[in-house]
């Protein structure tokens, strides 16, 4: 069956530090793939998506590519700042935004 | 226009007693899911409507668990009675028909105790 995993957290880093959170699936066939944020207090929000290999998504200075050649959709941010604290979780569906099936989410913690 | 709304945001029960969730979707949205985080693992799918028709149920934990959305607008997900394994935060969302973007609800979170 299908399977997201994604880096263990929690994950603390400092004001301006280069972020990456991996993320591997396994499925059938061409799905796309997301990442979800969960800031304080709030629900998931659609980070970036990707929906066919190669396909970079890109949102607030966070990016993540599409492999599959590796079966991976690693999230970076080249400068993280205090307000991306949040819960990142990355997703894939089968077939558009039907049924996410998610990884375990990793807490993200940013110092000032 | 109103994101998914859900309630209550917090709700805290005994083991054997009933609790109800509820969803509103975002207006014109078709599709309807619930899903579930327990104990800050991973998110898992519950189950699907399409307007007032159960699409996908195959998360459904077991028969405690009864989702319903009578006129295709809210749901509702009812446990019946609670047990201990059951707490953890649940998420609705809605989209389109062949949108590419689920919309989320702030969670209800539950506790049995």
């Amino acid at each position: 069956g299908n399977s997201v995993t994604q880096m263990e957290g929690p994950v603390t880093l400092s004001e301006e530090a280069f972020l990456t959170i991996n993320c591997t699936y396994t499925a059938t066939g061409y799905p796309s793939l997301f990442w979800y944020v969960q800031y304080p207090g709030e629900g998931l929000q659609l980070l970036l998506k990707a929906t066919k290999a190669d396909d970079k998504g890109s949102n607030k200075g966070f990016e993540a590519t599409y492999r599959k050649e590796t079966t991976s959709f690693h999230l970076e941010k080249g400068s993280v700042q205090v307000s991306d604290s949040a819960v990142y979780f990355c997703a894939l569906s089968a077939w558009g935004a039907q049924k996410l099936v998610f990884g375990q989410g990793t807490r993200l913690t940013i110092n000032p | 226009e109103a994101g998914v709304t859900q309630f209550p945001s917090h709700s805290v029960i005994e083991k054997g007693q009933t609790v109800t969730l509820r969803c509103d979707p975002i207006s014109g949205h078709d599709n309807l899911y619930w899903y579930r985080r327990v104990m800050g693992k991973e998110i898992k799918f519950l189950l699907h409507f399409v307007k007032e028709s159960k699409q996908d149920e195959s998360g459904m934990p077991n028969n405690r668990f009864l989702a319903e959305r009578t006129g295709g607008t809210y749901s509702t997900l009812k446990v019946q009675p609670a047990e201990l394994e059951d707490s953890g935060v649940y998420f609705c969302a809605s989209s389109q028909v062949g949108g590419e973007e689920a919309f989320f609800g702030q969670g209800t979170r539950l506790t049995v105790v």
